[in-house]
Order: structure tokens, then sequence, then C-alpha cells
């Protein structure tokens, strides 16, 4: 069980809008900041979203992060066939003194 | 563009040992805080151990606290990870990933193409 939550899954349409959540407390997302990770079929994950809602260097502003509280949210908007992905979220966990994610949240666009 | 590349995967017989190396270029690898993540077979992305710039500071999941060390070697810019005391719940896709450690900052960019660990019984 992960000490992060996301939903196992999220759908929409291509053009449409989807969010994803990510839950968890004060000793984690209370306190240290949080990021996004995009993992492609069979490839490797793939930073999105920095400091909860800053974007690397190529990352289109489609993507966008949130954080309020002890909950944290990735918007896509514009969604495109090439999203569907499993998307989590991390942060470290200064209780644990460790990193943690999310259980990961599989996007189909249907 | 950076780049890691990990290596030393293979198969091992529960209670065995491997040792992980990620290869570091076009960054300068003592600077920078290094993680190795795992994702076992059909499952999501799992912390394993972290270590500081310079190597003095290192942390663990409690899953391998005792059993695995992380360690790096700035001058070859490599990254290793030894992992004795096996366990087949240790088979996992090996991933090492650049990023600071202890937050409050937290994010993990690049990652390898991961090395896979298959532990047997």
């Amino acid at each position: 069980q992960s000490v992060l939550t996301q939903p196992p899954s999220v759908s929409a349409a291509p053009g449409q809008k989807v969010t994803i959540s990510c839950s968890g407390s004060s000793s984690n997302i209370g306190t240290n900041f949080v990021s996004w990770y995009q993992q492609l079929p069979g490839t490797a994950p793939k930073l999105l979203i920095y400091e909860n809602n800053k974007r690397p260097s190529g990352i289109p502003d489609r993507f966008s992060g949130s954080k309020s509280g002890t909950s944290a949210t990735l918007g896509i908007t514009g969604l495109q066939t090439g999203d569907e992905a499993d998307y989590y979220c991390g942060t470290w966990d200064s209780r644990l003194s460790a990193a943690v994610f999310g259980g990961g949240t599989q996007l189909t666009v249907l | 563009e950076v780049q890691l590349l990990e290596s030393g995967g293979g198969l091992v017989q529960s209670g065995g040992t491997l040792k992980l190396s990620c290869a570091a270029s076009r960054f300068t690898f003592s600077s920078h805080a290094m993680n190795w993540v795992r994702q076992a077979p059909g499952k999501g992305l799992e912390w394993v151990a972290g270590i500081s710039a310079s190597g003095n500071g290192t942390f663990y999941a409690d899953s391998v606290k005792g059993r695995f060390t992380i360690s790096r070697d700035n001058s070859k810019t490599t990254l290793y990870l030894e992992m004795n005391s096996l366990r087949v719940e240790d088979t996992a896709l090996y991933y090492c990933a650049r990023g600071p450690i202890v937050g409050p900052t937290f994010w993990f960019d690049p990652w390898g193409q991961g090395t896979l660990a298959t532990v047997s019984s």
C-alpha cells in the first residue's frame, strides 16, 4: 500500500481535460514539494512537473500541477492518444526519511 | 544530453548478491544527489535508496535497510547499489535517477533505462 494515494485509472476523450489526484499527509505533501512523472509503456519514467507546479524544459503547457494542503493534482488539457501512460506523484516524507510515490494512475484516452 | 546507464542486473538465487552500477555522463556528477528506484513487474515505482552528492549521507527504504548499500565514486562518475540477502520480492527493474534527497525540494530527472534483477527461489 502506497503512502501517497492516487486513483488507479482515469479516462477521457481526445481533446478533453483530465485531472489526477494525489493525497498524502502532513509529513510528506504537507511539508515538501511534489513532482509528477509520466511513464509511457515500456519506457523509463519522465519528469513532468517539479516543485508542485513547474514544468521542465520541453514539457508542454498542457500539463500543469497544483498543491493544496496535503493533496496535489496533475492536470492535462487537450488530451492526445500519445498521453496514454501511467502517471505517478512523488515527494519526500520527513517522518519516514524516505522518498515516497503514489501507486500510479493509468490514463486512457478513449 | 544528461545520460544515466545502468548495468549489473541478472538472475540470482534467493539469498544471493548482486551489485548494480549506474554510469553518469554529461553533467557534474559530484554536484548531485543520486537515487535508486525499482519497479516490480506490473507494479508501481518504489524508491530504494538515495545518496548525497558527497556520498556522506545515505537513506534507505525500510524494505531494503540492512541488506542494500548505496555508494558512489565521484572520480568515476558512477553510482552503485550492492544488494545482499536477496529475496524473491526484490525482483524488479532497477532505475538510477538524479535528484535531491531529504527535501523539501524533490524531483528525479533524468532516469536511466533500468537494469533487471531477477531473484529465483
